[in-house]
Parts: C-alpha cells; sequence; structure tokens
C-alpha cells in the first residue's frame, strides 16, 4: 500500500521560478493537507481541502496556490519562488471528518536560491 | 499560530528507560493526537485521545489527557533506540472542518 505519495522528492529552484508539488493517495480519503516545516517552527497548514473540487486556507496561504481536481490528488503551487519558501512540504491526508488520524507523504525538500 | 507546546524540546535518555514529554495547549480541543517523525521522514500517527477520555494505551505507549488544565503527557515505557525521533502533539479544536494545530515538537534521543 503506497498510502500518501509526494514528488518531487528534492527540488531546487531560482528566485521567480514557478512548479508544482504533486501529492497522491490510495485511500480514498476525503481530506487532504498541504503543511510546511520549518526549523523551530513546527508544521504549519498552508492550504487544506474538504473534497474534490474544493480547497481552503490555511495558516499561511500566500504564494500558494493548490487545486484538487481530482479526489486522489492534491497539487501546491509556487508561482514566483522566494527564498522563504524554502522548506521542507508535507502532504496529508484523512477521513472525512470524525477523530480521524492523518497520514502523511514524505514530504518535498525545496531550495530556493 | 501554534495551539500546542511540547516540553521540553529536547530529551535525551538510555535505552532501557521511560520518556515522557508534555503537551500544553490553549483553547478548548475536541481530541488531541500524538505523532512521532523519523528524521528525513514524513509523521507518523501513534495516539489519539478524545476530551472525554482521560487515559489511552497502545503498546509501551500511555497518553493522558487534563482537559481542566488543558495538557497532555505521552509517556513511552522501555525505550529503545528505535525509538529516537521527533514527537508532535495536535490539537483538534471543532469547527466546521477537519484540521490539526501542530506543537513545534520534542527531540527524543534513546542511547544505546
Amino acid at each position: 500500500n503506497a498510502g500518501v505519495t509526494q514528488t518531487p522528492k528534492f527540488r531546487v529552484l531560482k528566485t521567480g521560478q514557478s512548479m508544482t508539488l504533486l501529492c497522491a493517495q490510495d485511500m480514498n480519503h476525503e481530506y487532504m493537507y498541504w503543511y510546511r516545516q520549518d526549523p523551530g517552527m513546527g508544521l504549519r497548514l498552508i492550504h487544506y481541502s474538504v473534497g474534490e473540487g474544493t480547497t481552503a486556507k490555511g495558516e499561511v496561504p500566500d504564494g500558494y496556490n493548490v487545486s484538487r481536481l481530482k479526489k486522489q490528488n492534491f497539487l501546491l503551487g509556487l508561482e514566483s519562488a522566494a527564498p522563504s519558501q524554502t522548506s521542507v512540504y508535507f502532504c496529508a491526508s484523512s477521513a472525512a471528518r470524525g477523530n480521524q488520524p492523518q497520514h502523511f507523504g514524505d514530504g518535498t525538500r525545496l531550495s530556493i536560491l | 499560530s501554534q495551539q500546542g507546546e511540547e516540553d521540553p524540546q529536547a530529551l535525551s535518555i538510555q535505552e532501557g528507560e521511560n520518556a515522557t514529554m508534555n503537551c500544553s495547549y490553549k483553547t478548548s480541543i475536541n481530541n488531541l493526537q500524538w505523532y512521532r517523525q523519523n528524521s528525513g521522514r514524513g509523521l507518523v500517527h501513534l495516539i489519539l485521545i478524545r476530551s472525554n477520555e482521560r487515559e489511552k494505551h497502545s503498546g509501551r505507549l500511555r497518553v493522558t489527557l487534563d482537559t481542566s488544565k488543558k495538557s497532555s503527557s505521552l509517556l513511552i515505557t522501555a525505550s529503545r533506540a528505535a525509538d529516537t525521533a521527533s514527537y508532535f502533539c495536535a490539537t483538534d479544536s471543532g469547527g466546521s472542518n477537519y484540521k490539526l494545530t501542530f506543537g513545534k515538537g520534542t527531540l527524543l534521543t534513546v542511547n544505546p
């Protein structure tokens, strides 16, 4: 069972470039999330989705866009990368609302030069 | 903003000893969850405790919840080198959407 798969695992970008991070889950979960993890800051929620075709802002949404065109996929886009977006990005998913745990991918390590 | 705050930030113990980590939070919650993160990997769910529960066990893990003090503790008994990881608490404060708010974590090192 793959669970949550993130692509790519590593990426280096130059300031101003754009890219899309892909998250795929095979558990038929309704809820999906994008977090960033920075040293000393813990995990911060960027955007989330409560079902196919829906998205919502989290704690730190600026500079990011997301799309959930298919239930199993959740895409995170950086339109114009900035050094402040250097981070480790984690995708997670969970079953429909009801005290369910989140399942995480292994992260994408992104460096913006 | 961070809801849960773990204490201590780092903990180093010998194999076989018990490890206790604490989590404090600020607002009322529906449930509190603990996660483990090994270096370079994603978070793995360990245990969930609901607001009407006071204690929960899972293998060598014991979690307590004191809603009057807005705090939780995670006890790992008979620790092993493989328990070396960061541990995070996460709170669900309810509302219309299912979101968790994570603390900054406790780095546990178990020395062989």
